[in-house]
C-alpha cells in the first residue's frame, strides 16, 4: 500500500528566504505526483504536476522535483513571501488500475513571517 | 478559468439524517472523484466515477455511500444515515484524463451532530 510522507510537519520562515519542503513515497511505481496548496478550512490549489518520466517542472517562484526511484519529491519555493503561507500537500498517482485517485501526505505548514 | 463548484460550503446536520453532497465538476473532465478530510488528518480517497460508473472505491466508501452524475452536469455524494464520525471536509475532484491535473472544489464542510 502507497504511503506518502511529508517533512517537515511545520516551518516558519522569514520573508525572503528560498525553501525546500520535501515528499516521500514508499512505492516508486507511480504515474505521477502533485502539489497542492491549502489554505485554512479552504480547498486545494493544484500547484504543479510531474509525469513520472518528468524530473521537474516549474511554475514562478515555484519548482517541484522528482526522483522516482528513490521515491522522493521536492517542492522549492524561490524568495518567500507572507501570501505563502498555507498547508502544502503532495500527492501521487499509484501505478495499476487506479483510475487516477490520489494519494496524500499528511501536508507541511508554512508560516512566512514579515 | 474553469473551475469544480460544491454546494453547500457548509452543511449541518443530525445523526441519522441523509445528506446530499453536490459538486459540479469542470465540463471537459471524464473523471469524477470524491475525498473526505477529517480535522487534523490526511485527505482520503473515497470513491472514483468514469463512464457513468463507480469505478473504484476505498473501504471508506462502505453502504452508506452513495453517487450519482444525474443529469451530466452535476456530480453528488449521498450518505444515507449520517454518523458523528462522518464529520469532516467533503472535496470533489475532476480530471479530463486519468494522469492529467486534478482540480478540486472549495470543499463541504459536514457537522453531524
Amino acid at each position: 500500500k502507497q504511503e506518502v510522507t511529508q517533512i517537515p510537519a511545520a516551518l516558519s520562515v522569514p520573508e525572503g528566504e528560498n525553501l525546500v519542503l520535501n515528499c516521500s513515497f514508499t512505492d516508486s511505481a507511480i504515474y505521477n505526483l502533485q502539489w497542492f496548496r491549502q489554505d485554512p478550512g479552504k480547498g486545494l490549489t493544484s500547484l504543479l504536476l510531474i509525469q513520472s518520466s518528468q524530473r521537474e517542472q516549474t511554475s514562478g517562484r515555484l519548482n517541484a522535483s522528482l526522483d522516482k526511484s528513490s521515491g522522493r519529491s521536492t517542492l522549492y519555493i524561490a524568495a518567500s513571501q507572507p501570501g505563502d503561507s498555507a498547508t502544502y500537500l503532495c500527492a501521487v498517482r499509484p501505478g495499476g488500475t487506479s483510475y487516477g485517485k490520489l494519494t496524500f501526505g499528511q501536508g507541511t505548514i508554512l508560516t512566512v513571517h514579515p | 478559468e474553469p473551475e469544480v463548484t460544491q454546494t453547500p460550503s457548509h452543511q449541518v446536520t443530525q445523526m441519522g439524517q441523509e445528506v446530499i453532497l453536490r459538486c459540479v465538476p469542470i465540463s471537459n473532465h471524464l473523471y469524477f472523484y470524491w475525498y473526505r478530510q477529517i480535522l487534523g488528518q490526511k485527505v482520503e480517497f473515497l470513491v472514483s466515477f468514469y463512464n457513468n460508473e463507480i469505478s473504484e472505491k476505498s473501504e471508506i466508501f462502505d453502504d452508506q455511500f452513495s453517487v450519482e452524475r444525474p443529469d451530466g452536469s452535476n456530480f453528488t455524494l449521498k450518505i444515507r444515515s449520517t454518523k458523528l464520525e462522518d464529520s469532516a471536509m467533503y472535496f470533489c475532484a475532476s480530471k479530463r484524463g486519468q494522469n492529467t491535473e486534478a482540480f478540486f472544489g472549495q470543499g463541504t464542510r459536514l457537522t453531524v451532530v
